[in-house]
C-alpha cells in the first residue's frame, strides 16, 4: 500500500474552515484514499474516503487531484469537537472484506476558540 | 454504522499473565481486524481475523504471543500471553462493513506492572 504525508499539526480557527492535505504520490489506479480521525486516544473515527472524485458527506469534504497524487480534507465549520488526529490513509480494498488500514502519524488538527 | 463493543474497556494485569479482550459486533461481518495502539503512537496492525480462517499476523506478530479465536461472523478474542511491560497499549478491534469501510471499538487499555 502507498505511503502518506500528512503535516504533523495545525491549527484552526473555530468556525473556519479546516483543510488538512495529504501526499500519496505513490497511490495505485486501485487504490482508495481514507480519512480518519481519533479523538483523544478514542477508537478512529471513520470520516469519508474516495477513489478519485470529490466526495461530501455530513462530515466532511474531500478533494482529491487529478493526478491523484494528493487530497485534501476539508471540514467546513470547525468546531472544538473537531480537535483531533487525522489519519490520511491510501489503501486497495477487496469488496466486502476491506483492506489493511496502514496509519501513519496523521496531523494533529488544534481548533482554538 | 456497525455497534462495535470491546471488554474489557481497560485493565491492570501482572507481567506473566494473559488477557483476552473480546470483541463483539452487532451484525455479520466477513472480516475483522485487531491492531495496537502503543503510549504516544499510531495504531499498527497485528493481524487479520477472517471466520473459518486462520488468523493472518503482520510481520513482528506472532500467534503464540497474540492468539486471535473468530468462532462466528459476530465475535472475535485476541489474547496478549505472558505479559511483559512493553504490552501496555490500546488494543482495538476493527469490522469492515458494507461500503468497505471499517469501523473501530472503543479499545481496550491494558496496562502491565
Amino acid at each position: 500500500d502507498a505511503k502518506t504525508t500528512q503535516p504533523p499539526s495545525m491549527d484552526c480557527a473555530e468556525g473556519r474552515a479546516a483543510n488538512l492535505p495529504c501526499n500519496h504520490s505513490t497511490i495505485s489506479g486501485n487504490e482508495y484514499v481514507y480519512w480518519y480521525r481519533q479523538i483523544h486516544s478514542q477508537g478512529p473515527q471513520y470520516i469519508i474516503h474516495g477513489l478519485k472524485n470529490n466526495e461530501t458527506n455530513e462530515m466532511a469534504s474531500l478533494i482529491i487531484t487529478e493526478d491523484r497524487k494528493s487530497s485534501t480534507l476539508i471540514l467546513p465549520h470547525a468546531t472544538l469537537r473537531d480537535t483531533a488526529v487525522y489519519y490520511c490513509i491510501v489503501c486497495r480494498t477487496i469488496y466486502n472484506q476491506g483492506g489493511k488500514l496502514i496509519f501513519g502519524q496523521g496531523t494533529e488538527l488544534s481548533v482554538k476558540p | 454504522s456497525a455497534v462495535i463493543s470491546q471488554k474489557p474497556s481497560r485493565d491492570i494485569c501482572q507481567r506473566g499473565t494473559s488477557l483476552t479482550i473480546q470483541c463483539q459486533v452487532d451484525s455479520q461481518v466477513t472480516m475483522m481486524f485487531w491492531y495496537r495502539q502503543q503510549p504516544g503512537q499510531s495504531l499498527t496492525l497485528i493481524a487479520t481475523a477472517n471466520q473459518g480462517s486462520e488468523a493472518t499476523y503482520e510481520s513482528g506478530f506472532v500467534i503464540d504471543k497474540f492468539p486471535i479465536s473468530r468462532p462466528n461472523l459476530t465475535f472475535s478474542t485476541l489474547t496478549v500471553s505472558n505479559m511483559s511491560p512493553e504490552d501496555s497499549s490500546i488494543y482495538l478491534c476493527s469490522v469492515v462493513y458494507p461500503m468497505d469501510i471499517q469501523y473501530f471499538g472503543a479499545g481496550t487499555r491494558l496496562s502491565v506492572l
